[in-house]
């Protein structure tokens, strides 16, 4: 199975200040069809998980362009460019090239 | 308006059987994969299993393989989760979730809770 690390599992951010999420994965995630499904999901408290962003870098429609993703192979990104206080919540990356499809930890975003 | 509205959680004791069920609305149902994802009590998302449009193909966790059954009918628009041999470690929110747009899933249920415990 293909092991998702994400890093920092837990980040304090000032409002207004930027934010920025790794994610690793143990083999690479370039499909065979040449496409990298990596996708990352938030999860506001007490809500199911909410696609952000596709593919690496793809941003789903109605997702704040504050939110950007950015990656290759193995190592990715997901960069929030200045926090509001409506981004508190968990942050999962999950990889979809190779069943079974796996979860980071989790990244805990809260607000100092 | 896609909707996806789980139910059929609840307490069981070890050993024990659950059938979830996610029933849908607002898409071609029968035209997507579904999928299943579980959250333990505080923890992470997991993938759990996921069918193939016409139900032909299947896939699991190995930790619920031979123990949890996915399928779906197309003519009523629902998936379920036939759970068996259920253990502590099962102990979950259980959320369907589809990917019409975007691969594997951009919409999700609320999730259902499924607690084992004697």
């Amino acid at each position: 199975d293909i092991v998702m690390t994400q890093t920092p599992l837990s980040s304090p951010v000032t409002l207004g200040q930027p934010a920025s999420i790794s994610c690793r994965s143990s083999q690479s995630l370039v499909h065979s069809d040449g496409n990298t499904y990596l996708n990352w999901l938030q999860q506001r408290p007490g809500q199911p998980p909410r696609l952000l962003i596709y593919k690496t870098s793809n941003r789903l429609s109605g997702v704040p362009d504050r939110f950007s993703g950015s990656g290759a192979g193995t190592d990715f990104t997901l960069k929030i460019s200045r926090v509001e206080a409506e981004d508190v919540g968990v942050y999962y990356c999950i990889q979809a090239t190779q069943l079974p499809y796996t979860f980071g930890q989790g990244t805990k975003l809260e607000i100092k | 308006e896609v909707q996806l509205v789980e139910s059929g959680g609840g307490l069981v004791q070890p050993g024990g059987s659950l059938r979830l069920s996610c029933a849908a609305s607002g898409f071609t149902f029968s035209s997507y994969w579904l999928t299943w994802v579980r959250q333990a009590p505080g923890k992470g998302l997991e993938w759990v299993a996921n069918i193939k449009e016409d139900g032909s193909e299947k896939y699991y966790v190995d930790s619920v393989k031979g123990r949890f059954t996915i399928s779906r009918d197309n003519a009523k628009n629902s998936l379920f989760l036939q759970m068996s041999s259920l253990r502590a470690e099962d102990t979950a929110v259980y959320f369907c979730a589809v990917g019409i747009q975007i691969w594997p899933f951009d919409y999700w249920g609320q999730g259902t809770l499924v607690t084992v415990s004697s």
